[in-house]
């Protein structure tokens, strides 16, 4: 089954700091995704990603960015945290865009 | 923007009953469908699928699909409290999700 890891699991920070969410696959799929959940609202899509330097706006980008440095690797920036962003974020992989997606374990993020 | 839309949000079932959840979606040219399933505390993980119309079944699962009426749906036949989960629904014409059925299975 393909790995997907994530970090950190969980992360406090405050209103206004920077955080940066790390996503890397080992299967080397091509497609990358980053969502976040929230009771009532299922998996949102922020942003993803189809290859290395690529990236695609999700539904619900606004504070978010996010870069694919090389296939495995995805991160996803907040670079002026806000409560609001305060969410289980998930990262996934899959292979062609319509594809089985493998979700990592997930990071949960409080923004006080 | 959800370009798939389930119901219901949340169902309470009694052990062994057949349970039924739905999803329509509104691209008739949608090819790839997907059901995922969530537990408490876990990452959604993909279910079943389904390419072309009609039913595909795997163990006490059924999946229907008729693109006529862009729904498709996932039935579980005789349920545990094993299947107590949030399941979402996908399809993969776009990487987005329905918002989800809470599903709980009563002992």
């Amino acid at each position: 089954e393909a790995a997907v890891t994530q970090s950190p699991r969980n992360k406090v920070t405050v209103t206004g700091g920077n955080v940066t969410l790390s996503c890397r696959q080992t299967n080397s799929h091509n497609y990358m995704y980053w969502y976040r959940q929230d009771t009532g609202h299922g998996l949102r899509l922020i942003h993803y990603s189809y290859g290395a330097g690529n990236l695609q706006i999700g539904d619900v980008p606004d504070g978010y960015k996010a870069t694919r440095t090389t296939q495995e690797d995805f991160f996803l920036l907040l670079e002026l945290a806000s409560p609001s962003q305060t969410s289980l974020y998930f990262c996934a992989s899959s292979d062609l865009g319509v594809d089985t997606q493998y979700f990592g374990p997930g990071t949960r993020l409080l923004v006080l | 923007q959800q370009n798939v839309q389930q119901s219901p949000e949340s169902l309470i079932v009694p052990e062994g009953a057949r349970t039924s959840l739905n999803c329509t979606f509104s691209d008739s040219a949608s090819q790839y469908f997907w059901w995922y399933r969530q537990h408490s505390g876990k990452a959604p993980k993909a279910l079943m699928s389904i390419f072309s119309n009609g039913e595909k079944e795997e163990g006490r699962f059924t999946i229907h699909l008729n693109k006529a009426s862009l729904h498709f749906s996932l039935h579980i036949r005789d349920s545990q409290p094993s299947d107590s989960a949030l399941y979402l629904c996908n399809n993969n014409n776009a990487p987005r999700f329905g918002a989800g059925t809470k599903l709980t299975v009563k002992p």
